[in-house]
């Protein structure tokens, strides 16, 4: 059953903590992307990579980094250095070079307490 | 850059009525045009894209968009929702040519179904 899965769904962590969101997917996709969604914002692009090893900043990068060490994997880090962690965060691919019709994950809603 | 508005942030609409949701786009190069649906607490789904050819897009769950280049619109339409349909709907535009992969997504429609 091919699709992006993301975990944990929810996820909750103290002030100052690093945090690992995991993305993952076994459509065979080059473009992997992190977006963060906050209520009436719609979706910021936070990192995207376009094949293994490597990856680019989006609009909102600062506090955040990834890795891209597999083509299936792209895991997000929230760092200390961003300021207001709490939000939804999803995880998207694409495999169309042209139109790059993404598909995305369920999401990981993190709290940071 | 691209930029995306989705006029109403929320819509409440009765069973079987006819809803429309709106959707203007601003850029200086053609573009590429998408419709996503959410459901609450889950990611998003693609409901139809409109690439080139016939200015009427055809997508999931009973629903249609058409592309008004001289309006810069991409306007959602359903002719009759179902109480199912509630959920927040999103418009997204990217650019067709440059480097640049970057979805630009409207801010969001929240819509309600009432029974």
């Amino acid at each position: 059953d091919g699709g992006i899965t993301q975990s944990p769904k929810y996820l909750f962590r103290k002030e100052g903590q690093n945090v690992t969101l995991s993305c993952e997917q076994n459509l065979n996709h080059d473009a992997m992307y992190w977006y963060r969604q906050d209520p009436g914002q719609g979706l910021r692009l936070i990192y995207y990579s376009q094949i293994v090893n490597d990856f680019q900043k989006g609009d909102i990068a600062e506090g955040y980094s990834v890795s891209r060490e597999k083509k299936e994997s792209f895991p997000l880090t929230v760092t200390s250095a961003q300021k207001n962690p709490t939000a939804f965060y999803l995880c998207a691919s694409s495999i169309d070079r042209i139109t790059d019709t993404q598909y995305f994950g369920p999401g990981t809603r993190l709290t940071v307490l | 850059a691209q930029s995306v508005t989705q006029l109403d942030s929320q819509v409440p609409v009765f069973e079987e009525a006819p809803v429309e949701l709106r959707c203007n786009y601003s850029s200086s190069v053609s573009v590429y045009l998408f419709w996503y649906v959410q459901y609450p607490n889950q990611g998003l789904q693609l409901l139809l894209k409109y690439l080139s050819g016939s200015t009427l897009v055809k997508g999931i769950n009973g629903f249609e968009a058409e592309f008004n280049k001289s309006q810069t619109s991409f306007h959602l339409r359903k002719p009759s929702v179902h109480i199912s349909d509630t959920a927040e709907y999103f418009c997204a535009v990217r650019l067709t040519s440059g480097s640049a992969r970057q979805l630009t997504f409207g801010s969001g429609t929240q819509l309600t179904v009432l029974p």
